[in-house]
C-alpha cells in the first residue's frame, strides 16, 4: 500500500480566509488527483496533474504537483461556505499484483463558516 | 443523467448475517471499482473489474466477492458480515483518456454491522 498522508486532518476557518492542505507521501505517484466529497455523496474530481512541478488553477483553487511527484498541495484563496467538504488527494500507484491503483489520502475536513 | 447508482444508501446487519450491494453505471464505461471508506483512512479499494466478465481483488478484499454481472452492474457481496465491515462503501467507474483518468463515484451504502 502507497500512504498519502493530508494535513490538517480537520480545518475550520471564517469565511474570506485561505489556506492550504497538504498530502504528503514517501512514494512516487505518475499523477495526482484532488477529490471534494459532501456529506453523504461520494469525492467528485476537481483536478489531475501529472508533471512534477505542475501547477494548475480552478477559479480560487490552485494544484501544485511536487517536483519529485510525491507530494501536492492545495491552496484555497479567498474560501468561501460551498468551499466545505472533505477534500482528499489520491496519487495513480500500483498493487502488489502489479495492477495500476488509485491510492487516496487520509482526507482534510474543511468547514468554512459564514 | 444518473451515472453511478448504489442500492441500498443504508442497511444495518447482525454478526454473520450475508447481503449484496448492487452498483449499475449508464455510462458504458469497462472498468468498475468497489471501495470503502473509514475515518481517518481514506479510500480503500476492495475488488475492481477491468472489464466485463473479468474481476481482481484490491487492497482490502478479505471477506468480499464480487460478480461483474454485465457491463452496467458490478455487484459486492458479504457472506458473513463481521463487525470490522462496518463502513462507508463506494461502487465508481472509470473513464480513461490517455494518461488522464476519471473516476465516476455513486453516492454511497453506509454499513453497520452489530
Amino acid at each position: 500500500t502507497q500512504l498519502l498522508e493530508q494535513s490538517p486532518q480537520f480545518l475550520s476557518i471564517q469565511e474570506g480566509e485561505n489556506l492550504t492542505v497538504y498530502c504528503n507521501s514517501s512514494s512516487v505517484f505518475s499523477s495526482l488527483q484532488w477529490y471534494r466529497q459532501e456529506p453523504g455523496e461520494g469525492p467528485v474530481l476537481l483536478v489531475t496533474v501529472v508533471t512534477g512541478g505542475e501547477v494548475k488553477k480552478l477559479k480560487r483553487l490552485t494544484f501544485q504537483f511536487g517536483d519529485a511527484r510525491k507530494d501536492s498541495s492545495l491552496h484555497i484563496t479567498a474560501a468561501q461556505p460551498g468551499d466545505t467538504g472533505l477534500y482528499l488527494c489520491a496519487g495513480a500507484g500500483y498493487l502488489q499484483t502489479g495492477a495500476n491503483n488509485l491510492f487516496f489520502g487520509t482526507g482534510t475536513r474543511l468547514t468554512v463558516i459564514p | 443523467n444518473a451515472g453511478v447508482t448504489q442500492t441500498p444508501k443504508f442497511q444495518v446487519l447482525k454478526t454473520g448475517q450475508s447481503m449484496t450491494l448492487q452498483c449499475a453505471q449508464d455510462m458504458n464505461h469497462n472498468s468498475m471499482y468497489w471501495y470503502r471508506q473509514d475515518p481517518g483512512m481514506g479510500l480503500r479499494l476492495i475488488y475492481y473489474s477491468a472489464s466485463e466478465g473479468t474481476t481482481d481483488k484490491g487492497e482490502v478484499p478479505n471477506g468480499y466477492n464480487v460478480s461483474r454481472l454485465n457491463k452496467r452492474e458490478f455487484s459486492l457481496r458479504l457472506e458473513s458480515a463481521a463487525p470490522s465491515q462496518t463502513s462507508v462503501y463506494f461502487c465508481a467507474s472509470k473513464i480513461r483518456q490517455g494518461r488522464m483518468e476519471k473516476l465516476f463515484f455513486g453516492s454511497g451504502t453506509q454499513l453497520s454491522v452489530l
